[in-house]
């Protein structure tokens, strides 16, 4: 089986620019969420969704936003990008949202 | 509310020692809990996960970790380390109602020396 795939695996963009990151989960798995992981602040929770609908959404700024469609695949966006975005994306997807979550390699996102 | 404090920010061993990784968690409800592993420049990869079965768990690699309700603890340990062993490990708590996302810890960074 097929494990976590992200898509693309690094990106450099300017400040102000936007970006877009995908995410395909295990086959069959419906729930998908996201995480970015930085030095400083350790892994942090941007959002979940479970069928299509956000099931929980942590403390970031709504320039960060995302979106699952209908065969489970996840994207999420980045609009007017900051220096302090600059991160190692991770993506997780489970069978359901109280079963344990496999990770993709992430997306490194770098921003001048 | 859930929440999980890694005792040890860097845990240094040499190799063919035992490996003690300490977590503890706090939770409203009766919790998942889960250690994952993150070699550098990866994405985190499951090791264990207690699930109210069993409190003595065993994970890939040789690792296991024990429940412990009464000290609200879920160290992770090893017999023998291996310098393949070097990575982060992050101690992870779910209320188990899908209700609020899980809960990392800050990791711990385990070093093998040879």
């Amino acid at each position: 089986k097929a494990g976590v795939t992200q898509t693309p695996r690094y990106l450099i963009k300017t400040r102000g620019q936007q970006v877009t990151l995908s995410c395909s989960p295990i086959s069959g798995h419906r729930s998908v969420s996201w995480y970015q992981q930085t030095p400083g602040q350790g892994l942090q929770f941007l959002f979940e969704y479970f069928s299509e609908t956000q099931r929980n959404k942590g403390n970031f700024p709504g320039r960060f936003s995302g979106r699952q469609f209908s065969n489970s695949r996840s994207e999420m966006n980045v609009s007017t990008l900051e220096l302090g975005d600059s991160a190692l994306y991770l993506c997780a997807s489970s069978s359901g949202p109280v079963n344990e979550q496999f990770f993709g390699p992430g997306t490194r996102l770098t921003v001048l | 509310a859930q929440s999980v404090t890694q005792l040890d920010s860097h845990v240094s061993v040499s190799e063919g020692t035992p490996v003690l990784l300490r977590c503890n968690y706090s939770s409203s409800y009766s919790p998942s809990l889960f250690w994952y592993v993150q070699h550098p420049n990866k994405g985190l990869q499951l090791l264990l996960k207690y699930t109210s079965a069993a409190t003595l768990v065993k994970g890939i690699n040789g690792f296991e970790a024990e429940f412990k309700k009464s000290e609200t603890s879920f160290h992770l340990t090893k017999p023998s380390a291996h310098m393949s062993d070097a990575a982060e490990y992050f101690c992870v708590v779910s209320d188990r109602t899908g209700n609020t996302p899980l809960v990392f810890g800050k990791g711990t960074r385990l070093s093998v020396i040879a």
